[in-house]
């Protein structure tokens, strides 16, 4: 079947704009998770969602970020109020029900530029 | 915190020869899992090979396998009869039993060498 697919691959906005990342999970996959990738670093986690609802949002690094899952399916990571340490690598994941030690399938990321 | 520690930024390596690619973790916990996922430019973490901590026998997937130390906190991952489609960011990663998240490495760029 189909993995992960997240859209666009490719952001460029301004600094102040709205943006908004799309994830579309391995089908039946309940949990989603949401990491980013800066320059030169290895991803860091962001959220995790558990069909609809936000399981763990401990690495959201301030309000301007938001996720939503609403039919426990498709994700979208809204990020308000861009500003250019923003820029990275966003990369989406899904596992089948989040078991403990399931393997995280990944998608290919959209690179967001914040000019 | 947990952290995870790749010390190689980069390294090569000649096709058809075997690479070590090394990484630390450091936590308090026993009950954990370890990965090595492969970056390649199109971006896409593919997960080449996980170990469970609780299991003493080293993992192996075909060509690569891991030496897993758990006293030394340590997680190598060998990669026999290198290909050029082995060439990639590497990177290790640890996962808590009791969390959700990943904690990635920084990662090591390996180049194969024709």
């Amino acid at each position: 079947g189909a993995g992960v697919s997240q859209t666009p691959s490719n952001k460029v906005t301004e600094k102040g704009k709205y943006v908004e990342l799309r994830c579309d999970p391995i089908s039946g996959h309940t949990a989603l998770y949401w990491y980013r990738q800066s320059l030169g670093q290895g991803p860091e986690f962001l959220i995790y969602f558990q069909g609809t609802g936000a399981a763990d949002d401990s690495g959201l690094p301030n309000d301007r970020f938001f996720a939503v899952r609403p039919e426990g399916s498709v994700s979208t990571l809204k990020i308000q109020r861009t500003e250019r340490g923003d820029s990275a690598v966003y990369l989406c994941a899904s596992s089948a029900s989040g078991g403990r030690g399931e393997t995280q399938y990944f998608g290919p990321g959209t690179r967001l530029l914040v000019l | 915190a947990q952290t995870v520690t790749q010390s190689q930024p980069e390294m090569s390596v000649q096709e058809a020869e075997t690479v070590t690619l090394s990484c630390t973790y450091d936590t308090s916990e026993s009950d954990y899992y370890l990965f090595w996922y492969k970056q390649p430019p199109s971006r896409q973490m593919i997960l080449v090979i996980r170990q469970e901590a609780y299991k003493q026998q080293n993992a192996t997937e075909n060509r690569f396998s891991v030496n897993f130390q758990k006293a030394a906190k340590s997680f190598s991952l060998k990669i026999s009869d290198s290909q050029l489609g082995d060439a990639a960011m590497y990177f290790c990663a640890y996962r808590s039993a009791f969390t959700d998240k990943i904690i990635f490495g920084k990662g090591t760029r390996l180049h194969i060498l024709p």
